[in-house]
């Protein structure tokens, strides 16, 4: 990717645990978003964190990012099995509005 | 609530005819996104459009073209199709020129190029 890695590529664990899934990117940025993408399918909007703000929370999702480090994490707290999907994070790059995606975790919660 | 519309949803053609995707962004939004994603890969910004007017170009080929109408509707054009060009396109809208508005993906449009 141009200007994002996740880590790791693959993730599996068992229902019920957490899962966190990292996201380093290169450039100043604007905001960074996280999507969900379920096999083949849309990307859904998860959450987007702006470059001023260090955590944001929404629901069982939790993001931070520090811009020191160029880098955010997605942690998922008490997974389910409709977990299971690819996970990438997408940064809004500063003087653009298009995103630039990283490669994606891609997530298996086991039942 | 209203999402992003494309169409079609899946697309089979033969190598070196022609292609056209649509998208119909959420209501009210003015900026459309077109992205690819190709198997296994992340999706890629190709090009967008503000108020119908051209505002960014990714990595879209020269064989490719896009514009926004007066409804705010996008339709991209894809000529001479090649085999590398089955993918997954992907088309996202958003409110205004903003840098912290988020984008809305459409359910996105399967082509196939045999």
């Amino acid at each position: 990717s141009q200007q994002g890695e996740e880590d790791p590529q693959a993730l599996s664990i068992q229902e019920g645990e957490n899962a966190t899934m990292n996201c380093s990117y290169k450039t100043s940025i604007n905001n960074l978003q996280w999507y969900r993408q379920n096999s083949g399918r849309g990307l859904v909007h998860l959450i987007l964190i702006r470059s001023n703000e260090r955590e944001k929370h929404s629901g069982r999702l939790r993001v931070t990012l520090d811009t020191s480090k160029k880098s955010s994490s997605l942690l998922i707290t008490a997974s389910r099995a409709a977990d299971t999907a690819s996970y990438f994070c997408a940064t809004s790059i500063q003087g653009a509005q298009k995103l630039v995606f990283g490669q994606g975790t891609r997530l298996t919660i086991n039942p | 609530a209203a999402g992003v519309i494309q169409s079609p949803r899946h697309l089979i053609k033969e190598k070196r005819e022609t292609a056209t995707l649509k998208c119909y962004p959420i209501p009210r939004h003015d900026t459309v996104y077109w992205y690819q994603q190709g198997p296994g890969q992340d999706p890629q910004f190709l090009i967008s459009f503000y108020e119908k007017m051209q505002s960014d170009k990714g990595s879209i080929p020269d064989r490719f073209s896009a514009q926004q109408f007066s409804d705010y509707h996008s339709e991209l054009n894809m000529s001479s199709l090649e085999l590398g060009d089955s993918a997954l396109y992907f088309c996202a809208s958003s409110l205004g020129q903003g840098l912290n508005n988020e984008q809305f993906f459409g359910p996105g449009t399967r082509l196939t190029v045999l």
